[in-house]
């Protein structure tokens, strides 16, 4: 299967870590990158190469990947950071991107 | 300053046509791989198209192979979508994104709806 698959959605309460995984066949083989959307705008990258962060992301953004799950993780996680998220990979036999179904993150 | 700018999106009849355009500026647009990803009201993200930088060959997802055909002019610095014998299910939002592997900018995205 080529499919990724994300919990619909996440609780955090402020100040807390919150934790979202990305389940795929041998994902830990490949590369996982993540978005965040937040509502009515574009998605941003905040993860990409499994653990990296682009300029600009703050750095309680972090990510692993291994065996067959990537975890995007907030550490400290603030009412800002609320929006859905977004993981993908890259099937190296057909050139496509694969997204998962996404996971809305709610801070209560 | 990177911009991605969309363009070309509208209402359009079930078996229609649309061509989508993305102007982009603030990168070596020529050397870039750019790609078409939509996303339907309420959904996730789905991609739909890369065409590489330089030569190679575009990508289709399988939603769309047949139907729709990405291309660029890096004399004007945009890449297009045209899209033929369009669907209810082709209804979404249309994002033009820059990168290889990922995608490191979007664009604001063009709103496509297929609807009699």
């Amino acid at each position: 299967s080529h499919d990724l698959t994300q919990p619909p959605s996440v609780s955090v309460s402020p100040g807390e870590t919150a934790s979202i995984t990305c389940s795929g066949d041998e994902l830990g083989d490949k590369y996982a990158w993540w978005y965040q959307q937040k509502s009515g705008r574009s998605p941003v990258l905040v993860i990409y190469q499994d653990a990296k962060r682009p300029s600009g992301i703050p750095e309680r953004f972090s990510g692993s990947n291994s065996g067959n799950t990537a975890t995007l993780t907030i550490s400290g996680t603030q009412a800002v950071d609320e929006a859905d998220y977004y993981c993908q990979t890259w099937d190296t036999n057909t050139a496509h991107v694969i997204f998962g179904g996404g996971t809305k993150l709610t801070v209560l | 300053e990177v911009q991605l700018v969309e363009s070309g999106g509208g209402l359009v009849l079930p078996g229609g046509s649309l061509k989508l355009s993305c102007a982009a500026s603030g990168f070596t647009f020529s050397n870039s791989w750019m790609h078409w990803v939509r996303q339907a009201p309420g959904k996730g993200l789905v991609w739909v198209s890369r065409i590489p930088g330089g030569v190679g060959t575009p990508t289709y997802a399988d939603s769309v192979k047949g139907r729709f055909t990405v291309s660029r002019d890096d004399a004007r610095n945009t890449v297009f979508l045209q899209m033929n014998s369009l669907r209810a299910e082709d209804t979404a939002i249309y994002y033009c994104a820059r990168g290889e592997y990922s995608f490191d900018y979007w664009g604001q995205g063009a709103l496509v709806t297929v609807s009699s």
